[in-house]
């Protein structure tokens, strides 16, 4: 069975741009959500969705924005990219949110220079 | 003050030694407890849920102490592949907010 897939792999951005991750999620799990990792640093939650509405919301700016399609697959956007945005991007689904067990995809790692 | 804060180390140990992890959690509100396990360049994965009761799984133990805000996960005879860091992880807001700690790198060594 697949797990959660994640793209792109790697990124290079440069500071004012835009960016957009993809995540899907396993097949069969409602609950997608966006965590930041700097290294050195655990995972920082930015957003949780489930069964397309958005459940919960970490403290990142509005520069952040995210949504879930039907199929639940998901996207994470952030706009005007700083240099502090410079992070690997983790993407997790479960079957029913922050109870259930968090099955992490690869990552994206996102480089702003 | 951190919402969920770990020593970081390194603990660095010899095979078949007994290691001891400590979390503590600033939110009285925070619902359900996990450690996770992260490999290095590796996505984090789920190495046990934490209950009041404690539990165990194989070499692992884990506690939580509610009224003192603290988690502990307790590793017995490592192995070398236990070596990673180890994630202390909370939920709050009706589960809706997942914290994670800075985690907790271990080593162990032949």
């Amino acid at each position: 069975d697949a797990g959660v897939t994640q793209s792109p792999t790697h990124l290079i951005k440069t500071r004012g741009q835009h960016v957009t991750l993809r995540c899907s999620p396993i097949s069969g799990h409602k609950s997608v959500s966006w965590y930041q990792q700097v290294l050195g640093q655990g995972p920082q939650f930015i957003f949780q969705y489930y069964e397309k509405e958005e459940r919960g919301r970490g403290n990142f700016p509005d520069r952040f924005s995210a949504r879930q399609f039907p199929n639940y697959s998901s996207e994470l956007n952030v706009n005007a990219l700083l240099l502090g945005d410079s992070a690997l991007y983790l993407c997790a689904s479960s079957l029913g949110g922050f109870r259930e067990t968090q099955y992490f995809g690869p990552g994206t790692r996102l480089l702003v220079l | 003050r951190k919402e969920v804060e770990q020593d970081p180390g390194p603990f660095n140990v010899p095979e078949g030694a007994t290691v001891a992890f400590n979390c503590t959690y600033s939110n009285s509100a925070s619902q359900s407890f996990f450690w996770y396990r992260q490999d290095c360049r590796k996505e984090p994965k789920l190495l046990m849920s934490v209950y009041s009761s404690g539990n165990e799984d194989g070499r692992f133990t884990a506690q939580l102490n509610r009224a003192s805000q603290y988690i502990s996960l307790l590793i017995r005879d490592s192995k070398l592949s236990d070596s990673a860091t180890y994630l202390c992880v909370v939920t709050l807001y009706n589960n809706n907010d997942m914290r994670f700690g800075a985690g907790t790198r271990l080593t162990v060594k032949p």
